[in-house]
């Protein structure tokens, strides 16, 4: 068990520029999550995955932010036509998953700071 | 729409005392609630899970109750230690079958030596 990992660990990019990042979850967890979190604010939730299906996505997540998990391990986070709102830290978690009604402990990873020049 | 509130000043403390933090939320009904601890650039740590229908629970020096009547959850930690000085923050959970989590804004907490 190595943990959840991010890379990369900063990103520095103009404002414009497309940028991806990627989660590797803990390797039996089939459930990941993505969250952004700006200073002084706890993480807000953008997305999870169960295995490769997106199953929620927050309405503040515009049309820029998509994310995927193609094969149901690692996943991307990738923002288009980057604004400096989007500076934050982004964070992903993984989890064992269960069924409807289980509980669901979440293992971060050390996220990736973005800044939007 | 839901909201979570969390003492949005810091608390400091003596070490060994005990420190309480607390959790309020509205328009919420969480199926549990969490509690992580969140180091300064680093990623949160799963502390305490609480379940709707659980009033309390413990776990070495942590204690969590949860009070869905008054949708109020309170973190207490027993004979603070300078190490326990963090960012502590409050996630809830489900309610409709899923797993969106929603975290507070975490309060931050001093243990002075």
């Amino acid at each position: 068990d190595t943990g959840v990992s991010q890379d990369p660990r900063h990103k520095i990019t103009k404002r414009g520029q497309n940028v991806t990042f990627r989660c590797d979850p803990i390797s039996e967890h089939n459930r990941l999550y993505w969250y952004r979190q700006t200073l002084g604010q706890g993480p807000e939730f953008l997305t999870y995955f169960q295995n490769e299906a997106q199953l929620e996505k927050s309405r503040l997540l515009s049309d820029r932010f998509s994310a995927e998990r193609p094969k149901g391990s690692f996943s991307t986070l990738e923002i288009q036509r980057t604004e400096q709102g989007d500076s934050a830290m982004y964070l992903c978690a993984s989890s064992r998953g269960g069924a409807s009604g289980s509980t669901d402990t979440q293992y971060f990873g050390p996220g990736t700071r973005l800044t939007v020049l | 729409s839901q909201k979570i509130e969390q003492n949005s000043e810091a608390l400091n403390i003596q070490e060994g005392k005990t420190a309480t933090l607390t959790c309020n939320y509205t328009n919420y009904s969480p199926a549990y609630l969490q509690w992580y601890r969140q180091d300064p650039g680093r990623g949160p740590v799963f502390l305490l899970l609480i379940r709707e229908n659980e009033k309390e629970k413990r776990k070495e020096r942590l204690k969590v109750t949860f009070d869905t009547t008054l949708k109020q959850s309170l973190f207490h930690i027993t004979a603070s230690q300078p190490a326990d000085s963090a960012t502590y923050l409050c996630a809830l959970v489900g309610g409709t079958g899923g797993f969106k989590t929603i975290f507070g804004a975490g309060t931050r907490l001093f243990v002075k030596a």
